[in-house]
């Protein structure tokens, strides 16, 4: 049974502290997302993958967040410094295509004090 | 823009029917999805519809597409308790791979 997955699932930091997410896309997806879900807006998108090249990173804040694909099988999203108002849970997702449903990970829910 | 509105909660009776409505402004929209969201999991793909097409039944789900209204439903049939979970409506557009969410409506079932 393929599925996205995600690590840790549990993140509790202090202010100011460096985050880093990991994601697993299933075998052969060539598409990966990095998607954060909070109370007051929904899930965003923050950013996208094809065939590990950045297509857009519009979503997100530029000056602290980087998302990086090292290989095909490892999605990485890094948050430096990390601030309160990051606190949400953040999903990984991949596709096999521009058309292809996406499948979603557990989640990383992230907590900064 | 694209937006997908939804409402935001649901009520409805173990057995009895539900049907969560979404809309979006998007006219060129190509696909429309609705995903469930259990607490503490990730999205579930629950089906989805092409725009060329008005109706979709898998099982107990039922899905409406109005192109005219731009308008969106699911009917889950003989709901269950199990059924209770936020459900997502998604669009996306022809070449694209980025979704457009609404913020979900959560779905209560009373036994």
């Amino acid at each position: 049974d393929a599925r996205v997955t995600q690590t840790p699932r549990h993140k509790v930091t202090e202010m100011g502290q460096e985050v880093t997410m990991r994601c697993q896309p299933i075998l052969g997806h060539n598409t990966v997302f990095w998607y954060r879900q909070t109370m007051m807006q929904g899930l965003e998108l923050l950013a996208y993958f094809r065939n590990r090249a950045p297509l857009d990173d519009s979503g997100m804040p530029k000056d602290r967040f980087s998302a990086e694909m090292p290989d095909a099988t490892l999605a990485t999203l890094k948050i430096q410094p990390s601030e309160p108002r990051d606190s949400a849970v953040y999903f990984c997702a991949s596709g096999l295509g521009p058309t292809d449903t996406q499948y979603f990970g557990p989640g990383t829910r992230l907590t900064v004090l | 823009g694209e937006d997908v509105e939804q409402s935001l909660f649901l009520s409805v009776r173990e057995g009895d029917s539900s049907v969560i409505n979404c809309t979006y402004t998007d006219s060129s929209s190509t696909y429309l999805y609705w995903y469930k969201q259990e607490p503490g999991a990730g999205l579930q793909l629950l089906t989805y519809i092409f725009s060329n097409m008005d109706m979709k039944q898998d099982q107990r789900l039922t899905v409406l597409l109005n192109k005219k209204d731009k308008h969106l439903s699911l009917r889950i049939a003989d709901t269950q308790t199990g059924d209770s979970a936020i459900y997502f409506c998604a669009e996306s557009m022809e070449g694209y791979s980025t979704l457009t969410f609404g913020k979900g409506t959560m779905l209560l079932v009373s036994p």
